[in-house]
């Protein structure tokens, strides 16, 4: 069975500065996705990113890249220019592009605190 | 993207009594899931919802204490039955294959319930 862990509890990073959150994954399977998750306090999970294991770019949507590392089945967050609406539990996400094998599988988390 | 609601957005249940969360999607979609986030835990997956059949339970979660329905793509109900104060947790809908994004997965905002 796949596992995802994250190792980092909690983060804090001061506004406007850079944050890498880590994920490492344990897998047998070649073809996958990789996702980040953002859980402000309102509880509404967030899709922040997304990595398909085919693909050697780095996935990247606005201060939101990662850092995809296949043979070291890691898959960090990097935020750049972190703003105060930043601040959530952050969780990696693994799935399997295997029919009947599909379904999601959530790291622990990373609460996230932004520092005015 | 879709616009998932689900109904109620909480409630706080006396035990032994039952209560049923709604699902509603904006879009036809292909997989409906239902998932448990305990306080303070991650997400755990109790089923994949079928549309016309019965839905697929994972390890743990069992037809009698969960129920699910799915009648058509854009629809579903989670049945909590027989509470317990250890069912209270935070119970989210979650949809994946909507039409121009047959990979990603979105969540609701999910159901928040407390047992007395």
């Amino acid at each position: 069975a796949q596992t995802v862990t994250q190792s980092q509890p909690e983060m804090s990073v001061q506004e406007a500065e850079t944050v890498t959150l880590s994920c490492t994954y344990d897998t047998s399977e070649s073809d996958y996705y990789l996702f980040w998750y953002k859980q402000p306090p309102s509880r509404q999970m967030i899709l922040v990113i997304r990595q398909e294991a085919y693909k050697q770019q780095n996935a990247t949507e606005n201060r939101f890249s990662v850092n995809f590392q296949k043979a070291a089945k890691s898959f960090s967050l990097k935020i750049s220019d972190s703003q105060l609406g930043d601040a959530a539990m952050y969780f990696c996400a693994y799935r399997s592009d295997n029919f009947g094998n599909e379904k999601l599988t959530f790291g622990t988390g990373t609460r996230l605190t932004i520092i005015p | 993207s879709a616009v998932i609601s689900q109904k109620p957005s909480r409630d706080i249940c006396q035990r032994g009594t039952s209560l049923t969360i709604q699902c509603q999607v904006d879009s036809q979609v292909t997989m409906m899931f239902w998932y448990r986030q305990q306080p303070g835990q991650s997400l755990t997956l109790i089923a994949t919802a079928n549309q016309g059949s019965e839905a697929t339970y994972e390890s743990g979660f069992v037809i009698d204490k969960f129920p699910i329905s799915r009648p058509n793509l854009t629809f579903s109900t989670l049945t909590v039955s027989n509470m317990s104060p250890e069912d209270s947790s935070i119970y989210l809908c979650s949809v994946r294959g909507l039409a121009g994004e047959p990979d990603t997965q979105y969540f609701g905002p999910g159901t928040r319930l407390t047992v007395l």
